[in-house]
């Protein structure tokens, strides 16, 4: 089975600041990885997603991420916060495409 | 590309009553769709996966009797919750796998809120 956990349910950052969300994940085979990004009473934008290959995967709007396998972990980041990130992100991983997991979520808000 | 609509995208019914919410593929096929619900500020859990012409698969603790899942085409899954009562209320977001596409990413659909009172 899989899972996800998110640490950290709210991370606030100034303006500028990098941004570093943290996912850890377990799977008993090897993982597909995903963040996901919601903003308020919306459906979830895939941001990138990791399958095999390059461990480090670039997404949308600036955000990247790194595949590592001895700390199983999938933390997200981004160099420098913008305004409109605030939102609440998710972690995800599955198995065969159809079991997808989800974490708690992680509540980015930015300051000015 | 790889839309997913849903509709309504809120809903208010009273305690009792069936409400059907709509999950649709506009621009690819689907051959596997699932259906999370969401209570304010947790995560997203998976009710159930549905696939074109067949019986849904439900999650453990999931009542498939009172969350009836309908996907008869490619490009259409609904979700009817029968005798809604107030602790039904939640957002719902359906997902779409392309068929033929990559089997591990799923395009989600902006989600419904429904509100029983």
């Amino acid at each position: 089975a899989q899972s996800v956990t998110q640490l950290g349910s709210h991370v606030s950052v100034s303006e500028g600041a990098l941004v570093l969300l943290r996912c850890n994940y377990s799977s008993s085979v090897p993982p597909y990885l995903f963040w996901y990004v919601q903003y308020p009473n919306q459906g979830l934008q895939l941001l990138l997603k990791y399958t095999t290959g390059a461990t480090l995967v670039k997404g949308i709007n600036g955000f990247e991420a790194e595949f590592k396998k001895s700390e199983t972990s999938f933390h997200l980041t981004k160099p420098s916060a913008h305004m409109s990130d605030a939102a609440e992100y998710f972690c995800a991983v599955s198995a065969n495409g159809n079991d997808m997991r989800f974490g708690a979520g992680t509540r980015l808000t930015v300051k000015p | 590309g790889a839309v997913v609509s849903q509709h309504p995208s809120w809903v208010i019914c009273k305690s009792g009553t069936s409400v059907k919410i709509e999950c649709r593929s506009l621009d690819f096929q689907a051959t596997t769709m699932f259906w999370y619900r969401q209570f304010p500020k947790q995560s997203l859990m998976l009710m159930a996966t549905s696939n074109e012409g067949s019986k849904a698969t439900y999650e453990q603790g999931v009542e498939k009797d009172k969350f009836l899942i309908n996907h008869a085409s490619l490009t259409l899954s609904t979700l009817t919750v029968t005798s809604a009562h107030p602790e039904d209320s939640s957002f719902y977001i359906c997902s779409a796998r392309m068929t033929g596409g990559s089997y591990n990413e799923q395009f989600f659909g902006p989600g419904t809120r429904l509100t029983v009172l």
